[in-house]
């Protein structure tokens, strides 16, 4: 079961947008529009901030966004904040129940 | 107000066995699929099992199976992952979330730490 590929590492100023890919195959990210990501601070566990590819769950500022095309999926935030910083995981419905590797964020 | 709180983890050595407990509470706990996730010390998560609202449908990651069960009490709102057979491969902090649907999940709890070790 192959993870999903997430670059290791992602960073941006405060204020600035970042971009975090997660990229998959035909079978999962490009078969549904059942794709998820996660934060998760140290320590702590993980929080649900997208799913199905754009939707926000209640109270998930309007900074954080999502979007796909073809079997690649991305989570940009906006506006960075310190509090961004943290490691983002993604997650897609598919063959396999696989996460990404997880993405280190720094707001430099 | 959502709540999952696990417990039941702690130091056993290699070849034992130890059983996770998830205490749900603040939603219709019978309505859902429910999932145990676990992390490595450093890193990635990694799904481990799940089963369905009544516990007829379970579902293992290979390297599991066979030695892990998942199951629940859902007159208890409860949660439980009897593992098996433990190796250092397994130590890690692991994870209760409720499976909102397609490999999402929503809420999770605070996780307990297994440590396998000599």
């Amino acid at each position: 079961q192959s993870a999903l590929t997430q670059p290791p590492s992602a960073s941006g100023s405060p204020g600035q947008s970042v971009t975090i890919s997660c990229t998959g195959t035909s079978s999962d990210v490009g078969g549904y529009n059942y794709v998820s990501w996660y934060q998760q601070h140290p320590g702590k566990a993980p929080k649900l901030m997208i799913y199905e590819v754009s939707k926000r769950p209640s109270g998930v500022p309007d900074r954080f966004s999502g979007s796909k095309s073809g079997n690649t999926a991305s989570l940009t935030v906006s506006g960075l904040q310190a509090e961004d910083e943290a490691f983002y995981y993604c997650s897609s419905y598919g063959g396999s129940r696989v996460f990404g590797g997880g993405t280190k964020l720094t707001v430099l | 107000e959502v709540q999952l709180v696990e417990s039941g983890g702690g130091l056993v050595q290699p070849g034992g066995s130890l059983r996770l407990s998830c205490a749900a509470s603040g939603f219709a706990f019978s309505r859902d699929w429910m999932d145990w996730v676990r992390q490595a010390p450093g890193k990635g998560l990694e799904w481990v099992a799940n089963t369905n609202q009544d516990g007829s449908e379970r579902y293992y990651v290979d390297s599991v199976k066979g030695r892990f069960t998942i199951s629940r009490d859902n007159a208890k709102n409860s949660l439980y992952l009897q593992m098996n057979s433990l190796s250092a491969e397994d130590t890690a902090v692991y994870y209760c979330a409720r499976n909102r649907g397609w490999f999402s999940f929503d809420s999770w709890g605070q996780g307990t730490l297994v440590t396998v070790s000599s």
